[in-house]
């Protein structure tokens, strides 16, 4: 089946500091790149949606300068928490789509865990 | 506004049967999943209905009514490595899933 995997699985950065997390596709190209913010309990939450080649479309109340979102390739979206703060702490999933797969497909990453000191 | 809800939490016993309800309210509706997501990672896929009706899948059994808005996620011969949070998430009208807060599940021997 369909692979995708995130780098770091875990990060401890300090206040002010930028992080970026990679999600790769493995065995398939990703024209559509989708990142999730899960809060300790809660549900999984939307940041943005991502297509390879153009600029990144965000939720409401997601700030894009914070948030940065690059889809350079079919097989690579980043997301960079710039100037992170403790409350940015959070369990960061991506997940991904292939030209032919159907709509409601969406293969996730394991996650990246992000602790903000 | 769009809303799905299911319970915050429930407990069973291995090797026992049970139900996890999911209702839900959205504009459109291009299907519902059920995801499984053990702690600290991230959700993998146990099913997908878009039609009325019962899809069996080994151990476990989704069932859907659009009419009711309402789905249901059954496990059969609970083991202990069930015990994880079941999300329900349906896909809207513009395919973007709404994802509900999870269902922790508890097996107890």
């Amino acid at each position: 089946g369909a692979v995708v995997s995130q780098h770091p699985s875990r990060v401890i950065c300090k206040s002010g500091t930028s992080v970026k997390i990679e999600c790769r596709s493995l065995d398939f190209q990703a024209t559509t790149m989708f990142w999730y913010r899960q809060f300790p309990k809660k549900s999984l939450m939307l940041m943005a949606t991502s297509n390879e080649g153009s600029k990144a479309t965000y939720e409401q109340g997601v700030e894009k300068d914070k948030f940065l979102i690059n889809h350079a390739s079919l097989t690579l979206s980043t997301l960079t928490v710039t100037s992170a703060h403790p409350e940015d702490s959070s369990f960061y999933i991506c997940s991904a789509r292939g030209p032919g797969q159907g709509l409601e497909t969406q293969y996730f990453g394991p996650g990246t865990r992000l602790l903000v000191l | 506004g769009q809303n799905i809800d299911q319970p915050t939490e429930m407990t069973a016993t291995e090797g026992a049967i049970v139900q996890i309800n999911c209702t839900y309210q959205t504009s459109g509706f291009n299907g519902l999943f059920w995801y499984q997501q053990h702690a600290g990672e991230a959700p993998t896929f146990l099913s997908y209905n878009v039609l009325d009706g019962l899809e069996e899948k080994g151990r476990f059994s989704s069932f859907l009514s659009r009419s009711k808005g309402y789905s249901y996620l059954l496990l059969k011969e609970l083991q202990m490595k069930d015990s994880a949070s079941y999300l329900c998430a349906v896909m809207d009208s513009n395919y973007q899933l709404i994802w509900g807060a999870g269902t922790k599940l508890i097996i107890k021997p």
